[in-house]
């Protein structure tokens, strides 16, 4: 079965230091993966996406993610932290069924401090 | 830009209350997907729709029942509302599933019970 594990439910990094939130994954075939981000009383916001294409992926607001099959990992990363990065983040999969559904990760809350 | 509208974003209910949740989205997508989301637990898939007058449970159907009688609409029903469903419901929608299916949610209904 597919799973999605994010490493760390908390993060916290100071304005204009490199971020780096977690996520592992389990997937028996190549896996879709997904970042969102859920800022405070707002709905969930596709960050970037994964589709077997190129392992580097780039999203919006300068996040980026590698996928790495030999480690099973989709971390997100950014080089300098904003103030307004603070939020929550869902690492999220597709499973084997293909049916439309998603598993989404238990979260990772950003803090970003002055 | 796809729009997921949810009929409420603040609710609060009394135990044994009926009540209904409603979203509406404008981009013709064929799935529909009701979550809820508690801290800790990422977001957990409720109930999903792949046309009108279908629905599939997901992994929490327990207390909830939905309804699917047009394309854009998608009802989420607490038939009696209990403290324990306290939480955000989240819903999305995509279209059927291809090389990706991403998601695309709504602000999100916070409902407590009393």
């Amino acid at each position: 079965a597919q799973s999605v594990t994010q490493l760390d439910s908390h993060v916290s990094v100071s304005e204009g230091t490199p971020v780096l939130l977690r996520c592992n994954y389990s997937s028996s075939y190549s896996p879709s993966l997904f970042w969102y981000v859920q800022h405070p009383n707002k709905g969930l916001q596709l960050l970037l996406k994964y589709t077997s294409a190129a392992t580097l992926v780039k999203g919006i607001n300068g996040f980026e993610a590698e996928f790495k099959k030999s480690e099973t990992s989709f971390h997100l990363t950014k080089p300098s932290a904003h103030m307004s990065d603070a939020a929550e983040y869902f690492c999220v999969v597709t499973p084997s069924s293909n049916t439309g559904k998603l598993i989404f990760g238990q979260g990772t809350t950003l803090q970003v401090k002055p | 830009d796809v729009k997921v509208t949810q009929s409420s974003r603040y609710l609060v209910k009394r135990t044994g209350e009926k009540v209904f949740l409603e979203c509406v989205q404008d981009m013709d997508h064929e799935n529909m997907f009701w979550y809820r989301q508690d801290p800790g637990l990422g977001l957990r898939l409720i109930y999903f729709s792949y046309d009108v007058k279908m629905k599939e449970k997901g992994d929490i159907p327990e207390g909830y029942s939905v309804s699917r009688e047009k394309k854009e609409r998608f009802s989420l029903i607490l038939e009696s509302a209990s403290t324990s469903q306290t939480s955000m419901y989240l819903c999305a929608s995509s279209f059927p599933h291809g090389t990706v299916v991403e998601q695309y949610f709504g602000p999100g209904t916070r409902l407590t019970v009393t």
